[in-house]
């Protein structure tokens, strides 16, 4: 059983450049996430979805976009790299949307925009 | 606008330890409180949830607490080992959003 995977774990952009992260969960989730985590900071939503079809925004939206097309892919594509965008990307996904549901997480792309 | 916050930034303890980690939020309308861990380079595990009708929650030698109405949970760990050195978050889950609003992390390290 995979759970979450991500890919690529590592990736170097130059400025400009576009690149897509890839997840995916085996796990049968209709509730998928991305979050960015930047040095010493916690975790920021950046798209969540809800289901096959149904994205949206989260709290730090700008420069990102997503689709959801099947239950298990959940991509996020950068469009336009910025420095800015230099973070450690998490994929997540979780069952369902209740006071008892827990969020399984992904091994992280480690994205570098030089 | 929920905020959460953990305290302190890293500890070092030496091995056989019981210590304790706090992570404090600012709305105490929660659905839920995880704590997870992360190791260098990995990904993010869960180590307990705490629905927002319970108190506490134990697994192993971890126990984790959740106080809403003084927006507080911690997070003890009983004789502590070298293996348990990581970065421990917290996160909750406010009623009316599916995001888990996350605090910075304890960076643990429990020394030989």
């Amino acid at each position: 059983n995979a759970g979450v995977t991500q890919t690529p774990k590592f990736r170097i952009l130059k400025i400009g450049q576009s690149m897509t992260l890839q997840c995916t969960q085996d796990m049968n989730h209709n509730y998928m996430y991305w979050y960015r985590q930047d040095p010493g900071m916690g975790l920021k939503l950046i798209y969540y979805s809800v289901g096959a079809g149904i994205t949206d925004k989260g709290e730090v939206p700008n420069g990102y976009n997503v689709s959801r097309s099947t239950t298990e892919d959940f991509p996020l594509r950068l469009e336009l790299a910025a420095p800015s965008q230099t973070s450690v990307y998490f994929c997540a996904s979780s069952y369902g949307a209740g006071e008892n549901t827990e969020a399984f997480f992904g091994q992280g792309t480690r994205l570098t925009v030089v | 606008k929920q905020e959460v916050t953990q305290i302190p930034a890293a500890l070092s303890v030496p091995e056989g330890e019981n210590l304790v980690l706090n992570c404090s939020f600012t709305d105490s309308a929660i659905y839920n409180l995880q704590w997870f861990r992360q190791d260098p380079g990995k990904g993010l595990t869960s180590l307990l949830l705490i629905q927002s009708s319970q108190r506490e929650q134990t697994s192993g030698r971890l126990n984790a607490s959740l106080d809403k109405s003084s927006g507080r949970s911690t997070l003890y760990i009983a004789a502590s080992q070298p293996g348990d050195s990581a970065t421990y978050l917290c996160a909750v889950r406010p009623d009316s959003n599916y995001q888990l609003i996350w605090g910075a992390g304890t960076k643990l390290i429990i020394k030989p």
